[in-house]
């Protein structure tokens, strides 16, 4: 069993659209759970970043963090076509230390 | 945000080739890298991470003399593929994080934007 799941996807929504990714996990020594965008050909871009439970939100981002199930969310107000991309969850023990990454979601907007 | 500069972004070469991939950080100082390996379609592979000054610790799997790795610096790391071939071809990526005081204590890896690495 991996020790983080992401549902692959891909995963495909109407402008304007409510988009909800998620995670689960194992390993409950994580404490720092973070969602990365990537552009095809580009490298990672760090959207939200928590620590232990909780939600944090962003702009049109909000991530959860529900320890006790070990399960993560990211949700996405209003998307826009240019969300479009993989979107990929990744937690560590310690803050700036490796890091064990989901499979990537991809998500296409459309216009 | 931080930056991370990775270059170069695309490099095609002839097998037998060693190519050397260089990643810095911007505007703070490094205390770890990381080095990734992804396939198309597919997750970040982590293959090896780099503190400055001292060695670097290879994931189960990488081959420390294919995949040599430098981080002489808190700002600059290396990723030498040494006589690549075919099958080396991939998209690299460096991460950095830092430990310390400042703007980006605490904070997660910061990634550059990628190495395409075409080996013909």
């Amino acid at each position: 069993q991996k020790e983080v799941e992401q549902d692959p996807g891909p995963l495909s929504v109407p402008e304007g659209a409510i988009v909800s990714l998620n995670c689960t996990y194992s390993n409950s020594a994580f404490q720092y759970f973070m969602w990365y965008r990537q552009y095809s050909r580009k490298g990672p871009e760090l959207l939200m970043y928590t620590y232990s439970s909780g939600n944090k939100e962003d702009g049109r981002f909000t991530a959860q963090v529900d320890k006790s199930s070990k399960y993560i969310s990211l949700f996405i107000r209003d998307s826009q076509p240019s969300d479009s991309a993989t979107y990929l969850c990744a937690m560590g023990k310690t803050s700036g230390s490796r890091l064990t990454f989901g499979e990537g979601t991809q998500l296409t907007v459309n216009p | 945000g931080a930056v991370v500069s990775q270059h170069p972004s695309w490099v095609i070469c002839k097998s037998g080739t060693s190519v050397k991939i260089e990643c810095r950080s911007l505007d703070f100082q490094a205390t770890t890298m990381f080095w990734y390996r992804q396939f198309p379609k597919q997750s970040l592979m982590l293959m090896a991470t780099s503190n400055e000054g001292s060695k670097a610790t290879y994931e189960q799997g990488v081959e420390k003399d294919k995949f040599l790795i430098n981080h002489a610096s808190l700002t600059l790391s290396t990723l030498t593929v040494t006589s690549a071939h075919p099958e080396d071809s991939s998209f690299y990526i460096c991460s950095a994080s830092f430990w310390g005081q400042g703007d980006f204590s605490n904070q997660p890896q910061h990634f550059g934007d990628g190495t395409r690495l075409s080996i013909l």
